[in-house]
């Protein structure tokens, strides 16, 4: 199957300071990204949905402007966590899907990156 | 809504015993199915999928799922359970609507493999 790839898939920072993670889509074009949240032992909540070439799409209640989405080309999207707190510590999973935004269809998943805010 | 009910948190079952995990979905018309499963720590990896056709679909690992439109159900099945099995599995629903094309996923089902 496809692979996609996070990065970092772990990092410990200060609070208040910001931290970019990296979603690749490693063979294959990905015209939507996801990126979810997940606490932990719980199920994983959507944040947002990231379009290549446009604004992403925010789920309710999730602040925009602390978590910025960038999906600048096909084979990449970034969420950058601003102006961290230690309530910001989760495990941040993007998914990509191939093909046609309107077609539901397989995700395909990174492994996950572990933020810890001190 | 589209909702997804797991209805068991925790399951636990004995080597080589069989499983079956409960997933119930609510939507008018039939949504796309799927069975992730996730490793401590780890992201996810898809088991199977149901699309449309034959509502029984075979996964890797030896998993299978039956789509039964009248329960709304699509509950995992494997005859005999491995202990490498053992991780969180969860069932989600992709609908195709006017606002959007998403997947929404159950709370998940813990699994635990006795030796």
């Amino acid at each position: 199957g496809a692979v996609v790839s996070q990065h970092p898939s772990w990092v410990i920072c200060k609070s208040g300071t910001s931290v970019k993670i990296e979603c690749r889509s490693l063979d294959f074009q990905a015209t939507t990204m996801f990126w979810y949240r997940q606490f932990p032992k719980q199920s994983l909540m959507l944040m947002a949905t990231s379009n290549e070439g446009s604004k992403a799409t925010y789920e309710q209640g999730v602040e925009k402007d602390k978590f910025l989405i960038n999906h600048a080309s096909l084979t990449l999207s970034t969420l950058t966590v601003t102006s961290a707190h230690p309530e910001d510590s989760s495990f941040y999973i993007c998914s990509a899907r191939a093909g046609a935004r309107n077609r539901a269809g397989e995700l395909f998943f990174g492994e996950g990156s572990r933020l810890t805010v001190l | 809504a589209q909702s997804v009910t797991q209805p068991d948190i925790h399951i636990t079952v004995s080597e080589g015993a069989s499983l079956e995990l409960r997933c119930n979905y609510s939507y008018g018309a039939t949504p796309y199915l799927f069975w992730y499963v996730q490793s401590p720590g780890q992201g996810l990896q898809l088991l199977l999928k149901y699309f449309s056709g034959d509502t029984l679909v075979q996964g890797i690992k030896g998993f299978e799922a039956e789509f039964k439109r009248s329960q709304s159900s699509f509950n995992l099945r494997k005859p005999s359970v491995h202990w490498s099995d053992a991780a969180e599995y969860f069932c989600a629903v992709n609908i195709l609507t006017g606002g959007g094309n998403k997947l929404t996923f159950g709370t998940g089902t813990q699994l635990k493999v006795e030796l």
